[in-house]
């Protein structure tokens, strides 16, 4: 089962910051927290992961709070193309990666 | 540099026919994972190979489903018999190294859709 809880669904406006969060209070030192995203029909796609400090890649950020019990992804100029279905996955000290249900979040116009 | 390539896209067989989807990981990459998602569902994983080894199959139904990955040439995930409800889209991912306990990323295919009818 998912280590983690994420909100549902939530929405944002285009051309905003979207913030993403997720609590995995049960995480091992040594587990990474990884961030995917499904658009409708597409494949899963990597956004970002960090263990203990927090990252930024081209597409997001990763914020882990300093206990690492949780995170936020944060998208800060959302648009259209990042609705999506997002997941948040604590990897369970395994190599594979389990998906739970994720956040749906809607980019408004 | 090419992603993780799964052929064929869409697939129909009607039941009881065998279905045969492969997947070629990224270059450079050794570890391939196939995921299962039924429709409305989430992605469930299915089985983890290495060149020539099954790791970990734990998810993969107990008959007519089998995963391979040879020396040479892609992985491939066959379905004997199909039902209906093998009806769902696969999804085949790589990594470089041994997954995600590691933080290595693991990447993945667009997926191959599989309807029986």
């Amino acid at each position: 089962d998912a280590k983690t809880t994420q909100p549902t669904s939530m929405d944002c406006a285009e051309g905003r910051a979207a913030n993403l969060p997720c609590n995995h209070s049960t995480i091992s030192g040594n587990e990474y927290v990884y961030w995917y995203r499904q658009i409708h029909s597409q494949g899963p796609q990597y956004i970002i992961h960090g263990l203990k400090n927090n990252e930024t890649n081209e597409m997001a950020s990763l914020i882990i709070t300093e206990d690492r019990k949780s995170s936020t992804l944060i998208l800060p100029h959302a648009t259209l193309r990042d609705t999506a279905v997002y997941y948040c996955i604590v990897n369970d000290s395994s190599y594979k990666l389990i998906f739970g249900s994720g956040t749906r979040l809607l980019v408004r116009p | 540099n090419a992603g993780v390539m799964q052929n064929p896209r869409h697939l129909v067989r009607r039941r009881g026919q065998e279905a045969r989807l492969r997947c070629s990981p990224m270059k450079g990459h050794s570890h391939v994972y196939w995921y299962r998602q039924l429709p409305e569902e989430g992605l469930k994983f299915m089985v983890y190979l290495q060149k020539e080894n099954i790791i970990d199959e734990s998810g993969m139904p107990k008959e007519r489903f089998s995963a391979e990955f040879p020396k040479e040439g892609p992985s491939i995930l066959r379905i004997q018999q199909v039902v209906r409800g093998d009806s769902a889209a696969y999804f085949c991912a790589s990594s470089p190294l041994q997954g995600a306990n590691s933080g290595n990323t693991i990447y993945f295919g667009e997926g191959s859709w599989l309807t029986v009818v």
